[in-house]
């Protein structure tokens, strides 16, 4: 079946500006990760969705990021008044979120590059 | 808070040698553990994963790895690498207090030689 998808798969924006990163995630999974991955930071978990319980906010780096999850399948990270350090691939996960089942299947990511 | 260290952040062996990619956790309950690997400009793709039950899990692409919780390791092995492995490896650790997010070692690039 399909996988994680996300769009775009680059992006290049202005300092200053907002974006917004989709994602879509494997159909029938209940639980949504975001995570972004740079080159001093690694990766690193910003926000978890599970079904229809309150998001796990607690790895967004400022409150210029936030996201949303729509009907509980597509997810979509902003990022607003964007900043150079904000640069990086930007990759979301799901999870089927059942009992006992716990790996994560990974996307392709989105590269974004604050100019 | 879990934590995860991955031992070598270059590993270069020769095709057909042994690969050992090496891996230690911290966490205050059971762990979840998982490899996964990154090939250039691609997400990830999950090698394996330990949750319960056996501790020796065997992976796609011929790659295995043990949970030893006395040690509070999770190194992955290939008995023969091939051209094909070369990429980024990643160790992650879940569960318990850290929930169902995943924590992240800093990865290891392995490079295979001709």
């Amino acid at each position: 079946g399909a996988g994680v998808s996300q769009s775009p798969s680059n992006k290049v924006t202005e300092k200053g500006k907002d974006v917004e990163l989709r994602c879509d995630p494997i159909s029938g999974h209940t639980a949504l990760y975001w995570y972004r991955q740079s080159l001093g930071q690694g990766l690193e978990f910003l926000i978890y969705f599970q079904g229809n319980s309150a998001p796990d906010k607690s790895g967004l780096p400022s409150d210029r990021f936030s996201a949303e999850r729509t009907g509980g399948s597509v997810s979509t990270l902003t990022i607003q008044r964007t900043q150079q350090e904000d640069s990086a691939v930007y990759l979301c996960a799901s999870s089927s979120g059942l009992a006992g089942s716990y790996e994560q299947y990974f996307g392709p990511g989105t590269r974004l590059t604050v100019t | 808070a879990q934590s995860v260290t991955q031992l070598g952040s270059h590993v270069s062996v020769s095709e057909g040698a042994l690969v050992l990619l090496r891996c230690n956790y911290s966490s205050s309950v059971p762990p979840y553990l998982f490899w996964y690997v990154q090939y250039p400009n691609q997400g990830l793709q999950l090698l394996l994963k330990y949750t319960t039950g056996a501790t020796l899990v065997k992976g796609i692409n011929g790659f295995e790895a043990e949970f030893k919780k006395s040690e509070t390791s999770f190194h992955l092995t290939k008995p023969s690498a091939h051209m094909s492995d070369a990429a980024e490896y990643f160790c992650a650790v879940s569960g318990g207090s850290g929930g169902n997010k995943l924590v992240f070692g800093a990865g290891t690039i392995l490079r295979v030689k001709s």
